[in-house]
């Protein structure tokens, strides 16, 4: 499986909105919508944001909205607050090898 | 309240064997897909092998492929990893992660809970 492109580091002031893109292939991304984002907070483990692309669990704000075009997905923070400040994984199915599971490099977020 | 308890780990030699288990409660565990993804400053988060609710259908990253081996005991609501022929590269946080859609994994396989984690080192 190949990793997920994802910027390394990305940057907005409270209140503002920010997007992360996570660039893949036709054997992921692109052929499949099945693309999730987990926030990683500091000293926490991984939640789960978005799943099926745009679907929220229960409980996440909906200040965070995932959305695909082509084989780049994104993942758009609204109003962002200090406590948005982690890390980010995109993931998705992949068939790119053998059928499985593959995550983004990952993008940490700094609330300026 | 879910929770799911690691256990094993700790350090391995290069070309040796360690076993990682995790303990789940909270949940209809026989229900449920589970899976272990691995953490590395270096790498991040990478999935590392999941399975179905029954047991019956497993799937592994290209990279462990071959030298882990993923299992469950639904009886127990235990899951477990054994890893042979360990690298330096295998050397992370192993998190144990409960799927989120049901008992099979395909390609909707996303994770809701996640373990504490436990830490494998691999050194002579």
């Amino acid at each position: 499986q190949s990793a997920l492109t994802q910027p390394a580091s990305v940057s907005g002031s409270p209140g503002q909105s920010i997007t992360i893109s996570c660039t893949g292939t036709s054997s992921d991304i692109g052929g499949y919508n099945y693309v999730s984002w987990y926030q990683h907070l500091p000293g926490k483990v991984p939640k789960l944001l978005i799943y099926d692309v745009t679907d929220r669990p229960s409980g996440v704000s909906d200040r965070f909205s995932g959305s695909k075009s082509g084989n780049t997905a994104s993942l758009t923070i609204s109003g962002l607050q200090a406590e948005d400040e982690a890390h980010y994984y995109c993931s998705s199915f992949t068939t790119y090898t053998t059928p499985g599971v593959v995550f983004g490099g990952g993008t940490k977020l700094t609330v300026l | 309240e879910v929770q799911m308890l690691e256990s094993g780990g700790g350090l391995g030699q290069p070309g040796g064997s360690l076993r990682v288990s995790c303990e789940a409660s909270g949940f209809s565990f026989k229900t449920y897909a589970m899976a272990w993804v691995r953490q590395t400053p270096r790498k991040g988060l990478e999935w590392v092998s999941g399975i179905s609710g029954s047991g019956g259908t497993t799937y592994y990253a290209d990279s462990v492929k071959g030298r882990f081996t993923i299992s469950r005991d639904n009886s127990k609501s235990t899951l477990h990893l054994q890893m042979n022929s360990l690298r330096a590269e295998d050397a992370a946080v192993y998190y144990c992660v409960k799927g989120l859609l049901g008992p099979n994994c395909g390609g909707d396989c996303y994770f809701d809970f996640w373990g504490q984690g436990i830490l494998v080192t691999v050194s002579s």
